[in-house]
């Protein structure tokens, strides 16, 4: 079956620590993968994807992700985290539609 | 930088009303899609639409749904007759290319059925 999943569904971060979020992927061919972020009442601006090639992408905002097949992830992750970063995170996996994760509510502390 | 657009961005309506939501796709688009997202819930796909066509719909989309290209740059999403249930958000996207192409998404719409 096709799925994504998020575990953590509540992150706490302080202002200017470094960041991941997990994401596992099920699909059995070559997966189109996405992160979008949505900010209170917003809709949703991609960040970043995945297609072929290189495994490590860049993304907006400072943001990037890995790639890892072995591992069926897409972690996202950000160096330095900006108070502007709170928002909810959703990773997501293309079969011709978006497939969603649950999704990650990143909260930063000053 | 051109943008999927979707009106109005709030509507209010009893159980039992049609409703149509409207997006304006980014405009050399050619596969279009709504999504909806209940509150406190993750984003659902319901249809996907190519050269007039549904061309994938979820369980979601029964009956009560439909969708429509009425001119070369709308997109509609008509609920016919609402339930509670449908409270949500409403998500327009589109894309170039439907597989390999990344979906661009709307604002949404927040439907509140009384």
């Amino acid at each position: 079956a096709q799925s994504v999943t998020q575990p953590d569904i509540h992150i706490t971060v302080s202002e200017g620590a470094s960041l991941e979020l997990r994401c596992n992927y099920s699909y059995g061919a070559t997966p189109y993968l996405f992160w979008y972020v949505q900010s209170p009442g917003q809709g949703l601006q991609l960040l970043l994807k995945y297609f072929s090639g290189d495994t490590l992408v860049q993304g907006i905002k400072g943001f990037e992700a890995e790639f890892k097949r072995s591992q069926s992830s897409f972690n996202l992750r950000k160096p330095s985290v900006h108070w502007s970063d709170a928002a909810e995170y959703f990773c997501a996996l293309n079969t011709d539609k978006l497939i969603f994760g649950t999704g990650t509510r990143l909260q930063v502390f000053p | 930088e051109p943008e999927v657009t979707q009106t109005p961005s709030h509507q209010v309506t009893q159980m039992g009303q049609e409703v149509i939501l409207r997006c304006v796709p980014i405009s050399n688009h050619l596969y279009f899609y709504w999504y909806r997202q209940i509150l406190g819930q993750k984003v659902e796909f319901l249809v996907s639409f190519y050269n007039n066509e549904i061309s994938e719909k979820s369980e979601i989309f029964d009956d009560q749904f439909s969708v429509e290209r009425p001119d070369g740059s709308n997109f509609t999403l008509k609920i016919r007759s609402t339930k509670l249930e449908d409270s949500a958000m409403y998500f327009c996207a589109s894309s170039r290319d439907r597989a390999t192409d990344t979906q661009y998404f709307g604002p949404g719409t927040r439907l509140t059925v009384l």
